[in-house]
C-alpha cells in the first residue's frame, strides 16, 4: 500500500534552516509527481511547491518562492523540502503529497502523516 | 482565483450535509475535496467532481455548477465529523493548486 513517511522535523530557530525528508513506498515513486502542503496551527491547507516525476520540473506557489527549495531523489525513493531563513509564521504541519496530474485537473490522491516544524 | 466555504455546517446523525465551495465560474474547473479528522493527514474524498476514491463509502458524492461546487454526505454518521477542503488547479495563477478555507462539519 501507499505509504508516504516525513521526518525532519522540529524545533528552529527563527532565521535557522530546516530539511524534512518523505519517505515513499508502496508505488512507483518514478511514476509520480510530488508534492509539499502546509498547515499552520488551527488553519487551513496551504500549497509549498510541486516536483515532477524525473525531478526536471519545480513549481513553487507565489508565497514560498525564494526560501523553499524541493528536491527528489528517485533511487532513495524519497522527496525534500529545504526550508531556509525561516520565520514564526512558517510553523505549521508540512504534509508530503503525492499528486495527480491530469488535464486541468491535479489532485493529492495520498498523504503523508505530517511532520511538526515549530520556529 | 478564490475559493470560498463556509466555516461550519451542522446536521444530526443520519440526515444529509451539504457543504459547498464557492469559486467565479467553478463550474468550469474540476474540484476535489479532502475530510481531515483532528490531528490526522488530510484523506481524498472526491476527485474530478464526483469521483469517489477507492475504499471512499458511496454516502460520499459531488457536483460542481455556475459558481457553487458541493460536497454532499448523506446519512451522516458521527465519524464524518471532520474539517473538508475543496480543492481546484487553476493555471491563470502562481498558486497553481488552491484550497477552499476549509468547513468543519459538526454531527449533533
Amino acid at each position: 500500500q501507499v505509504q508516504l513517511v516525513e521526518s525532519g522535523g522540529g524545533l528552529v530557530k527563527p532565521g535557522g534552516s530546516l530539511r524534512l525528508s518523505c519517505a515513499a513506498s508502496g508505488f512507483a515513486f518514478t511514476d509520480y509527481y510530488m508534492s509539499w502542503v502546509r498547515q499552520a496551527p488551527g488553519k487551513g491547507l496551504e500549497w509549498i511547491g510541486y516536483i515532477s516525476s524525473g525531478g526536471g520540473v519545480v513549481y513553487y506557489a507565489h508565497s514560498m518562492k525564494g526560501r523553499f527549495t524541493i528536491s527528489r531523489d528517485n533511487a532513495k525513493t524519497s522527496l525534500f523540502l529545504q526550508m531556509n531563513s525561516l520565520r514564526a509564521d512558517d510553523t505549521a504541519v508540512y504534509y508530503c503529497a503525492r499528486l495527480v496530474v491530469s488535464a486541468d485537473s491535479d489532485y493529492f490522491d495520498f498523504w503523508g502523516q505530517g511532520a511538526l516544524v515549530t520556529v | 482565483y478564490v475559493l470560498t466555504q463556509s466555516p461550519s455546517v451542522s446536521v444530526a446523525p443520519g440526515q444529509t450535509a451539504r457543504v459547498t465551495c464557492g469559486g467565479n465560474d467553478i463550474g468550469s474547473k474540476s474540484v476535489h475535496w479532502y475530510q481531515q479528522k483532528p490531528g490526522q493527514a488530510p484523506v481524498l474524498v472526491v476527485h474530478d467532481d464526483t469521483d469517489r476514491p477507492s475504499g471512499i463509502p458511496e454516502r460520499f458524492s459531488g457536483s460542481n455548477s455556475g459558481n457553487t461546487a458541493t460536497l454532499t454526505i448523506s446519512r451522516v454518521e458521527a465519524g464524518d465529523e471532520a474539517d473538508y477542503y475543496c480543492q481546484v488547479w487553476d493555471s491563470n495563477t502562481d498558486q497553481r493548486l488552491i484550497f477552499g478555507g476549509g468547513t468543519k462539519l459538526t454531527v449533533l
